[in-house]
């Protein structure tokens, strides 16, 4: 069986501070894909980022780095300097088949001017 | 270019009622996957349908249900509904080469379900 725990229930930070969202899976596959995605109040998932279970170089993109290391099942997400406009809630997912994602149970990011 | 739409944006049913949620996945797009997001939580997948058969499937009861129709369109059907099953019910599409591990999903903005 998949899991991802994601032990920060909440953040709060202040605008232009980094903040970083811990992530950790459960599976038995060799084979699996890791996403993070943003729930903004809106309800609508977004995708931010991808990573696969061969690939473990860190990479930057924007405000956006991960972290990923395999040999403690750890998957984390930074945003450098962030915004208000950061606000969210964040998931970790990971899928071993078809479609199927399995999402942790989210970070509530708040960014405070 | 559109993206997954859903209908309708809120939902009010009382216990026992059967309730349909409608989604037409983004243009492109031919695989429907379903979640169910409770207050608080992480979306669960409840089922995927491609080529209008159901794919695969979570831990969910038979009272969910759906449908693929050939325009790719889905539905979501709960019947006997319970207190419990107040949720937000997200909708996601994919292309036949989403099947792949590394596809990204769209999601679209979720109907929210309120039993009471």
């Amino acid at each position: 069986a998949q899991k991802v725990t994601q032990a920060q229930t909440e953040i709060s930070v202040v605008e232009k501070e980094d903040v970083t969202l811990d992530c950790v899976y459960e599976t038995r596959d060799t084979t699996y894909y890791l996403f993070w995605y943003k729930q903004p109040p809106s309800g609508e998932l977004v995708f931010l980022i991808r990573r696969n279970s061969f690939d473990e170089q860190n990479e930057i993109s924007g405000r956006y780095s991960w972290n990923f290391q395999k040999s403690t099942s750890s998957f984390n997400f930074t945003i450098t300097a962030s915004q208000v406009v950061d606000s969210a809630v964040y998931f970790c997912a990971l899928k071993t088949s078809g479609s199927r994602l399995t999402f942790g149970e989210g970070t509530q990011l708040t960014v405070n001017p | 270019d559109a993206g997954v739409t859903q209908s309708p944006t809120h939902l009010i049913k009382t216990r026992g009622q059967q309730v349909t949620l409608r989604c037409s996945p983004k243009s492109g797009h031919d695989t429907v996957s379903w979640y169910q997001q409770a207050l608080g939580q992480g979306p669960q997948f409840i089922f995927q349908y491609y080529e209008e058969e159901e794919r695969q499937r979570g831990n969910f009861p038979d009272r969910f249900s759906g449908h693929q129709f050939p325009n790719y369109s889905s539905e979501l059907n709960v019947n006997a509904l319970l207190l419990g099953d107040s949720a937000l019910y997200l909708c996601a599409s994919s292309s036949l080469a989403g099947m792949g591990l590394r596809s990204e999903q769209f999601f679209g903005p979720g109907t929210r379900l309120t039993v009471l």
